[in-house]
């Protein structure tokens, strides 16, 4: 079946610095999605993507859509306090089947 | 997006009985999920909610265990049958929508701690 590869696994970076993380799967998906995960919460939708090769900005987070549609990244830039939590990508197949990568556990020293 | 609230937010169950978890729309919607998320793993299906008929259960969840009821377009409810401490998990709903249908919105989850 379809796999979600998401890296890295958790980061611990320092405040101000900027954030990479990225999601590959084995077969294309159409739709890529990256959420935030709060402790005791649900995860929150960040930024939804469409077609390859979107770039899309929501604030300090970049997302593209990869041009194989077979990957995805987010980037935060100058990382505050608040960014900490977990960010899984996800992504929408053929067959409105949707797959989950495994997160990404984001620390940051003030 | 969608508004969607969960109850209750958690509880604490003994082994061997059941609890029933709610989930309201603001909106009506075709598609709704059940998910379990395990402490520190990521998201596991565990069944798709359909209006009017039964539920479908993914590989390794049944209906005996996970029964769902899905009465409308707004509303759906998945019970946790004879609760083992195996199940202590956070447990989420969430609706298909957006733009394209191609989005997923999630419920706040219910907390789930089974003694």
């Amino acid at each position: 079946g379809q796999q979600l590869n998401q890296s890295p696994q958790s980061m611990f970076i320092q405040e101000g610095e900027d954030v990479s993380m990225n999601c590959t799967s084995s077969s294309i998906f159409n739709t890529w999605l990256w959420y935030k995960q709060d402790p005791g919460e649900g995860p929150v939708l960040l930024i939804a993507l469409y077609k390859a090769g979107e770039l899309t900005s929501n604030g300090r987070l970049t997302a593209q859509f990869g041009i194989t549609r077979k990957d995805s990244f987010l980037n935060i830039s100058a990382s505050i306090p608040s960014d900490v939590g977990i960010y899984f990508c996800a992504g929408l197949d053929n067959f409105n089947k949707f797959y989950f990568g495994s997160g990404t556990k984001l620390n940051v020293k003030p | 997006s969608a508004v969607i609230s969960q109850k209750p937010s958690r509880d604490i169950c003994q082994r061997g009985t059941s609890l029933t978890i709610q989930c309201q729309v603001d909106s009506q919607v075709t598609m709704m999920f059940w998910y379990r998320q395990q402490p520190g793993q990521s998201l596991t299906l565990i069944a798709t909610a359909n209006q009017g008929s039964e539920a479908t259960y993914e590989s390794g969840f049944v209906i005996d265990k996970f029964p769902i009821s899905r009465p409308n377009l707004t509303f759906s409810t998945l019970t946790v049958s004879n609760m083992s401490p195996e199940d202590s998990s956070i447990y989420l709903c969430s609706v298909q929508g957006g733009i394209f249908q191609s989005t997923q919105y999630f419920g706040p989850g219910t907390r789930l701690t089974v003694l």
